[in-house]
């Protein structure tokens, strides 16, 4: 099974400011990953895949970058909707898909 | 629009059984792999199962495997998930999830719907 960890579980930034998350799989994965956003009591929402990709609609201050086992979500300028749980997901172990434990995103 | 709707969940006791729906909506249902991932109180995402849009194939996480079933109906376009043997560390709210693309695996999903809470609790 790949392992996902993200850093850190909690981070603290003031909107405007930029934000970067971090995604370490235990094994190679190539570019076979995806970052999900969760608001509270919200279902997740699908940022970015094949580790760089936006998603339809999402704002152009998202982006994904990374490949092997190192990957990264940055945003560049933190809006106040984008203050949520945020998880990477892998999909190069076929049908044996992992997340990340997750990483919130809180207001400083 | 593309809409996925979860129905079914509820508490039931250590040992029962529950079976989820998810109604789509807004593409060619039978086109996509579909999804369930669940999410304990709390904690984070777990994929649970995935079925083939023609139901030719089946694939399960460890820890649900011989207890679930997947299954799906694309006259009625929609998706199941048959949980038997449940066991109190199943509860969660289960979101059904489709596939990105049409047709072949891809293994990231877009839409999800909004989930149905699973409590397994005596």
């Amino acid at each position: 099974e790949v392992v996902l960890t993200q850093s850190p579980a909690t981070l603290s930034v003031s909107p405007g400011e930029r934000a970067t998350l971090s995604c370490r799989a235990s094994q190679f994965i190539s570019t076979n990953l995806a970052w999900y956003q969760q608001r509270p009591g919200q279902a997740p929402r699908l940022l970015i895949y094949g580790a760089s990709t936006r998603a339809t609609g999402v704002p152009a201050r998202f982006s994904g970058s990374g490949s092997g086992t190192e990957f990264s979500l940055t945003i560049s300028s933190l809006q106040s909707e984008d203050f949520a749980v945020y998880y990477c997901q892998q999909y190069n172990n076929w049908l044996l898909y992992t997340f990340g434990q997750g990483t919130k995103l809180e207001i400083k | 629009e593309v809409q996925l709707l979860e129905s079914g969940g509820g508490l039931v006791q250590p040992g029962g059984s529950l079976r989820l729906s998810c109604a789509a909506s807004g593409f060619t249902f039978s086109d996509y792999a579909m999804n369930w991932v669940r999410q304990a109180p709390g904690r984070g995402l777990e994929w649970v199962s995935t079925l083939s849009g023609s139901e030719g194939s089946r694939y399960y996480a460890d820890s649900v495997r011989g207890r679930f079933s997947i299954s799906r109906d694309n006259s009625k376009n929609t998706l199941y998930l048959q949980m038997n043997s449940l066991r109190a560390e199943d509860t969660a709210v289960y979101y059904c999830a489709r596939d990105f693309k049409a047709g072949d695996y891809v293994g990231w999903f877009d839409p999800w719907g909004q989930g149905t809470l699973v409590t397994v609790s005596s």
